[in-house]
């Protein structure tokens, strides 16, 4: 266990919908990254966070959107679902924003119908 | 386009065998490199990271750079059928953060 935690688990939505992803980092962690995981792809980049603030974003349209709170918690929203964005949602954090050794949370799987 | 490459697989070995897993890299500015291991419906686990050239053991693996050559390999020692899973290679993307570059991952299947 690595001490990163998400919500939901799994979630159905349908095309055109907004969807909400939440994460939880390690005690002690204040940078969060997010990735999209595709089957049979490697998980993809997404943005990261750092102090509340976006440190670096992956090539995402501007409809994957995203926050850092206070506590370091995290939450990634996605507006307008396509069908592509059926894919495993990895929440990674570490321990600060130099450091580079990132753990991964269980993950949320988003299907869009 | 920075990239990370490996062998999709699958990777079939007998149990005790010895696993040979590849990966190449395009950036030669790359400095940090991770191996994880993804067990099917899981999230990526961390196995080992290593920075510099030559080999870096922890137990029943090794990884090896080859920054010259842009290649890292992990190497599994008496294989287990509990190794059987899909191994990512990753490398750190130095403009965004710290944020990690995966390339595809290798399925290994260890047969008992």
């Amino acid at each position: 266990e690595t001490g990163v935690t998400q919500s939901p688990t799994h979630l159905i939505k349908t095309r055109g919908q907004q969807v909400t992803l939440r994460c939880s980092s390690q005690s002690g962690h204040n940078t969060v990254s997010w990735y999209q995981q595709a089957l049979g792809q490697g998980p993809q980049f997404i943005f990261q966070y750092y102090r509340e603030e976006e440190n670096g974003r992956g090539n995402f349209p501007p409809r994957f959107s995203g926050l850092q709170f206070p506590n370091y918690s995290s939450e990634l929203n996605v507006n307008a679902l396509e069908l592509d964005d059926s894919a495993l949602y990895l929440c990674a954090s570490t321990r600060s924003s130099g450091e580079e050794t990132q753990y991964f949370g269980p993950g949320t799987r988003l299907l869009v119908l | 386009q920075k990239e990370v490459e490996q062998n999709s697989g699958p990777l079939s070995v007998p149990e005790g065998a010895i696993a040979s897993l590849n990966c190449t890299y395009s950036d030669r500015g790359s400095q940090s490199f991770f191996w994880y291991r993804q067990y099917s419906g899981k999230s990526p686990e961390l196995i080992m990271f290593i920075y510099s050239n030559g080999d870096k053991e922890d137990g029943r693996f090794t990884a090896q750079l080859n920054k010259a050559s842009q290649y890292v390999s992990l190497l599994i020692r008496d294989s287990q059928p509990s190794d059987s899973a899909t191994y990512l290679c990753a490398v750190i993307l130095n403009q965004a953060g710290t944020a990690l570059i995966f390339g595809k991952g290798t399925t290994l299947s260890v047969s008992s």
